[in-house]
């Protein structure tokens, strides 16, 4: 069984400023490991995804997560939030496509001028 | 660029009525899934399917059913529909290679069951 947890429900900023996001996991096989964010009323979009090599990966509009094995964390990062980051982020693990994905709780941003 | 639809975008059913979700991909994926999102609940996988003419329980099948065709379509059915399922209820495909566990999703349809 896999389970995901984000620990903050929500989370305030201001534009401009940085933004952490947190994600921890347990599963105990090899796992793939991604982040969508959805925007209110809308459907969920892919951001980024790990599954082996560099643990620091890239996704689309400069966001950034970084995988660690010893704290079974995948933590995604921001250096610059903008106005139209405020959505909700969900962190999500699978053992293999078939299975689908297990999603965490999501984490809602809410960006302020 | 993949494309996965949904219809309709929202329903008003009622209690005990026969509900159809439908979903269409133009990815070409051979994996096509259904969640539905509550709220304090993120994202439950209700059935999914991995190729045509068959189908798989996800972690909350029951009330549910779906239904392959064809590669492109997918549908979930509710027989009898009920208070508790109403949802929001998404669709999502994704392929093998490059895109594999890359989920598509649709933009959902707001289920409500008065």
């Amino acid at each position: 069984t896999q389970t995901v947890s984000q620990s903050d429900a929500h989370v305030t900023v201001f534009e401009g400023d940085s933004v952490e996001l947190r994600c921890n996991y347990s599963y105990g096989g090899s796992i793939y490991l991604s982040w969508y964010i959805q925007h209110h009323g809308r459907g969920l979009q892919f951001l980024l995804k790990y599954y082996s090599g560099n643990p620091v990966v890239q996704g689309v509009n400069g966001f950034e997560a970084e995988f660690s094995k010893s704290d079974s964390s995948f933590h995604l990062r921001k250096a610059s939030v903008h106005w139209s980051d405020s959505a909700v982020y969900f962190c999500a693990v699978s053992g293999g496509y078939a299975q689908g994905l297990t999603f965490g709780l999501g984490t809602r941003v809410s960006v302020f001028p | 660029e993949a494309a996965v639809t949904q219809s309709p975008r929202s329903k008003v059913a009622v209690t005990g009525g026969k509900v159809t979700l439908s979903c269409h991909q133009t990815n070409n994926h051979d994996y096509m899934y259904w969640y539905r999102q509550d709220t304090g609940h993120g994202l439950r996988l209700i059935h999914y399917s991995y190729v045509a003419d068959s189908t798989e329980k996800g972690d909350i099948p029951d009330g549910y059913k779906a239904s392959r065709p064809s590669q492109e379509n997918f549908s979930l059915i509710l027989e009898l529909a009920s208070l508790s399922q109403t949802a929001v209820y998404f669709c999502a495909s994704t392929g093998t290679g490059g895109t594999q566990n890359t989920l598509y999703f649709g933009a959902g349809t707001r289920l409500s069951v008065l």
